[in-house]
């Protein structure tokens, strides 16, 4: 069975930084493409970023490029979202989530969101 | 920017048939794919590359995609149906519309 656990939300100060991790399991981690996806409360999803298998293909939203790191560590199944100098409107549940194959831009399983607040 | 237009509610009675659109510049030229949301929980992915259903999703999901448009429709539609429905596509970086909402009534 395919598991994305999220951790790492949170309140966090305006122009402050968080770190989302993402550990995964049920499925050989890298064989696929990651990504993060958020949706502010009541709004409708956004893609945050990609990465490819062996981190040689990263992808952000124009939203956050600048601002916002992926990376993964495929000795311990984990995908993580660096997130620097954070706005208010970066206020959403963020979603891990799996690509259906090497960048098919398809997300077949989504991990439980993590709220990440940003208010002062 | 790439954009994609979804109806925000779209209504039907038990048993019936939705139909929910995803509007978009030569939409048909690309993949499109359908998430269902049900309140609280995470997207579940009911249709890929247009008309594929995921193992475990339902036939009584179909989709299509043509022109400037793609469609999600549901037959037979049951109570458990009723969620928010996202279409997503890809133009550089991926794409989402804003979401429909399924009322089943």
């Amino acid at each position: 069975e395919v598991q994305l656990v999220v951790s790492g939300g949170g309140l966090v100060q305006p122009g402050r930084s968080l770190r989302l991790a993402c550990e995964a399991s049920g499925f050989t981690f890298d064989d696929f493409a990651m990504h993060w996806v958020r949706q502010a409360p009541g709004k409708g999803l956004e893609w945050v970023s990609g990465i490819n298998w062996n981190s040689g293909s990263i992808d952000f939203a124009d939203s956050v490029k600048g601002r916002f790191t992926i990376s993964r560590d495929n000795a311990k199944n984990s995908l993580f979202l660096q997130m620097n100098s954070l706005r208010t409107e970066d206020t959403a549940f963020y979603y891990c989530v799996k690509d259906l194959g090497q960048q098919q831009l398809v997300f077949d399983y989504w991990g439980q969101g993590t709220l990440v607040t940003v208010s002062s | 920017s790439y954009e994609l237009t979804q109806p925000p509610s779209v209504s039907v009675s038990p048993g019936q048939t939705a139909s929910i659109t995803c509007s978009g510049s030569k939409l048909g030229d690309r993949f499109a794919c359908w998430y269902q949301q049900k309140p609280g929980q995470s997207p579940v992915l009911v249709i890929y590359e247009d008309f594929k259903r995921p193992s475990g999703i339902p036939e009584r999901f179909s989709g299509s995609n043509s022109g400037n448009t793609a469609t999600l429709t549901i037959s037979g539609t049951q109570a458990v149906d009723e969620a928010d429905y996202y279409c997503q596509a890809w133009d550089g970086n991926v794409v989402f519309g804003g979401g429909t909402k399924l009322t089943v009534l």
